[in-house]
């Protein structure tokens, strides 16, 4: 069964950091394009960051460009997020998805990451 | 505001059909296929249409979508209670070099 859990979010002051982890199991990872979505509260799916199977390609978007960081260790069957710098408005629920496009696309449960003083 | 258009919000009664269509452009829309996601409350988005046009499997036949030009549309037919969720279509922008989604739409189920 294909599963998809991510970890680490929670409560951080503006201006920090946090690390966000997705665990993958159930599947070939390396096999797999990654990405991260987020979700503010009482909104629509924002994406913010994709990964290629090997780790040589990474797009952002604009909003998390150069405070973000998405890397992913297909050896521990595991994809991460660096968020830096969080702002007020990166508060949102945060998924790993697998293959946004085709018929691969999979998403995890999420985590929640609240940036608030 | 979503790279991506999609109405706010639609509606129907059991049984009826309805239509939610996804606007975009020649960057995404108009040159790569479209997915459709369906979100229930309190859960993560289910992919629910992929490559446009195609259900994967477990989706019921009464899914299906299309696309023509730079527009993507997802059809509810034989609409049923559990129907009631969140709606997204997605789709890779060339000229942004990432994946960008619609607004979402809310489906009622009246």
């Amino acid at each position: 069964e294909v599963q998809l859990v991510e970890s680490g979010g929670g409560l951080v002051q503006p201006g920090g950091s946090l690390r966000l982890s997705c665990g993958a199991s159930g599947f070939t990872l390396s096999s797999y394009n990654m990405n991260w979505v987020r979700q503010a509260p009482g909104k629509g799916l924002e994406w913010i960051s994709y990964i290629s199977g090997g780790g040589y390609s990474m797009y952002y978007a604009d909003s998390v460009k150069g405070r973000f960081t998405i890397s992913r260790d297909n050896a521990k069957n595991s994809l991460y997020l660096q968020m830096n710098s969080l702002r007020a408005e990166d508060t949102a629920v945060y998924y790993c998805a697998r293959e946004l496009g085709g018929r691969g696309g999979y998403w995890g449960q999420g985590t929640l990451v609240t940036v608030s003083s | 505001q979503s790279v991506l258009t999609q109405p706010p919000s639609a509606s129907g009664t059991p049984g009826q059909r309805v239509t939610i269509s996804c606007s975009g452009s020649s960057a995404n829309i108009g040159s790569n296929p479209v997915n459709w996601y369906q979100q229930l409350p309190g859960t993560a988005p289910k992919l629910l249409i992929y490559s446009s046009n195609q259900r994967p499997s477990g989706v019921p036949d009464r899914f299906s979508g299309s696309t023509s030009g730079t527009s993507a549309s997802l059809a509810i037919s034989g609409l049923q209670s559990e129907d009631e969720a969140d709606y997204y279509c997605v789709a890779w922008d060339d000229r942004l070099n990432g994946w960008v989604f619609g607004g979402g739409t809310k489906l009622t189920v009246l």
